[in-house]
């Protein structure tokens, strides 16, 4: 089974701190990606990694970055914490850009205070 | 561009009874189909999934969706629902040539005893 671990379940911080949040996973793959989560949204695309060091953008990038440096991590960051970005944070992995589901971590429920 | 409807914020139904999610898309090509279910706390677990072929797809736990190309639809069914089954359910519609993967807001299913 693919495992994705994300590595905090909860965490508080504070406006204006810069934030890490970290995902790995254990399958190899090619793909991985950063959501976050919000009531009556879905889960919106935040960036992605199709592979190491490449990424792109999703659909609500702004006052985020990420990093891949190696193939199993994700790193998301945010770069100068807003409230605004109060949320559930889910990374996901996939097998290339192929017609197999994204496996998806726990998620980290970040309150930025 | 692709999208996806959920229709229904909230489904009810006793245990027993059938259970239908409903789910519409846009996509320009053939559409890569996927659903998932959220417990409480957790990340998404990915259900089933319609890639080509039978339009009556099986999954985990019961479940089965029944992929409609003409009204673009992919409702998800279980015959006799389960008090477990009760979770947050999500419709995801991919564009085979797009890596990104759009999800719907979501249904809260609760199953009463």
């Amino acid at each position: 089974d693919v495992k994705v671990t994300q590595s905090s379940r909860y965490l508080v911080k504070r406006t204006g701190e810069k934030v890490f949040l970290e995902c790995v996973q254990d399958m190899d793959h090619e793909n991985m990606f950063w959501y976050r989560q919000d009531p009556g949204l879905g889960l919106r695309l935040i960036y992605f990694s199709y592979d190491v060091k490449m990424k792109e953008k999703g659909d609500i990038p702004e006052g985020y970055s990420v990093s891949r440096e190696k193939k199993e991590r994700f790193s998301l960051i945010l770069e100068s914490a807003s409230t605004n970005q109060t949320s559930m944070y889910l990374c996901a992995s996939r097998q290339g850009n192929s017609n197999q589901p994204q496996h998806f971590g726990d998620g980290t429920r970040l309150s930025i205070l | 561009a692709q999208s996806v409807a959920q229709p229904e914020d909230q489904v009810n139904v006793a245990e027993g009874n059938p259970l239908t999610v409903k789910c519409t898309y846009s996509v320009s090509g053939n559409p890569y189909l996927f659903w998932y279910v959220q417990y409480p706390n957790r990340g998404l677990q990915f259900l089933l999934k319609y890639i080509t072929g039978d339009n009556l797809v099986k999954g985990s736990y019961g479940f089965e969706a029944e992929f409609n190309k003409s009204q673009t639809s992919f409702h998800l069914k279980k015959p006799s629902a389960l008090v477990s089954d009760s979770a947050l359910y999500f419709c995801a519609v991919r564009d085979p040539n797009d890596y990104k993967l759009s999800f719907g807001a979501g249904t809260t299913v609760t199953v009463r005893a």
